[in-house]
């Protein structure tokens, strides 16, 4: 079965610094691959994601993430981290025929002042 | 169209309780799926339908739970005799289909048992 793997249950990164927050996925055939994010008492949103155009896919709010099959990975990144970054990021896979989605544990992420 | 929207927000009930949250998912979206999540976990699959037939549902997933999408368009998610555990954010999600279309979630029924 399909799976992912998020590295850091927190990563805190200082404002203006570059976030960079890792999922790993488990799948023998390319997957679709998602990344959303929650904010505190809001429902889950849809950052970006990936099917199988471009290996670098941008999303909303600056945010982008780079599809590596080599690595089974689909890192997520944003150049500048802004105050209002700070939420709860989850990666997510579902296989290609299989309309299931599996979400990773998350990553919090804390922005410095 | 409002998005996903989930009834009630907010539930309390005794062990041994049984309760129903229903789902309204995007008008149109054949898919709709449910998710448990609870503190500082990724949501849980549980369930999914597309239209009205159930097509999977988690080998976590207690015979205490059941869900239902009668008419392809809202569900219900029932569990009957609640327990302490039980306690946690139930989620709904719908898409309008396969091949890596977005889910689009709803805020959640938060249940508390006590």
């Amino acid at each position: 079965a399909q799976s992912v793997t998020q590295l850091g249950s927190h990563v805190s990164v200082s404002e203006g610094a570059l976030v960079l927050l890792r999922c790993n996925y488990s799948s023998s055939v390319p997957p679709y691959l998602f990344w959303y994010v929650q904010y505190p008492n809001q429902g889950l949103q849809l950052l970006l994601k990936y099917t199988s155009a471009a290996t670098l896919v941008k999303g909303i709010n600056g945010f982008e993430a780079e599809f590596k099959k080599s690595e089974t990975s689909f890192h997520l990144t944003k150049p500048s981290a802004h105050m209002s970054d700070a939420a709860e990021y989850f990666c997510a896979v579902s296989d290609r025929g299989d309309d299931k989605i599996i979400f990773g544990k998350g990553t919090r992420l804390h922005i410095l002042p | 169209d409002t998005g996903v929207s989930q009834d009630p927000r907010h539930k309390i009930t005794k062990r041994g309780q049984n309760v129903t949250f229903r789902c309204d998912p995007i008008s149109e979206h054949n898919r709709l799926y449910w998710y448990r999540q609870t503190l500082g976990q990724g949501p849980e699959f549980l369930t999914y339908f597309q239209n009205e037939a159930q097509l999977e549902k988690s080998r976590l997933l207690s015979d205490r739970f059941s869900a239902e999408r009668p008419k392809g368009s809202f569900s219900t998610l029932e569990i009957q005799r609640t327990e302490q555990g039980d306690s946690a954010m139930y989620l709904c999600a719908s898409s309008a289909g396969q091949g890596g279309l977005e889910a689009f979630f709803g805020q959640g029924t938060r249940l508390t048992v006590v």
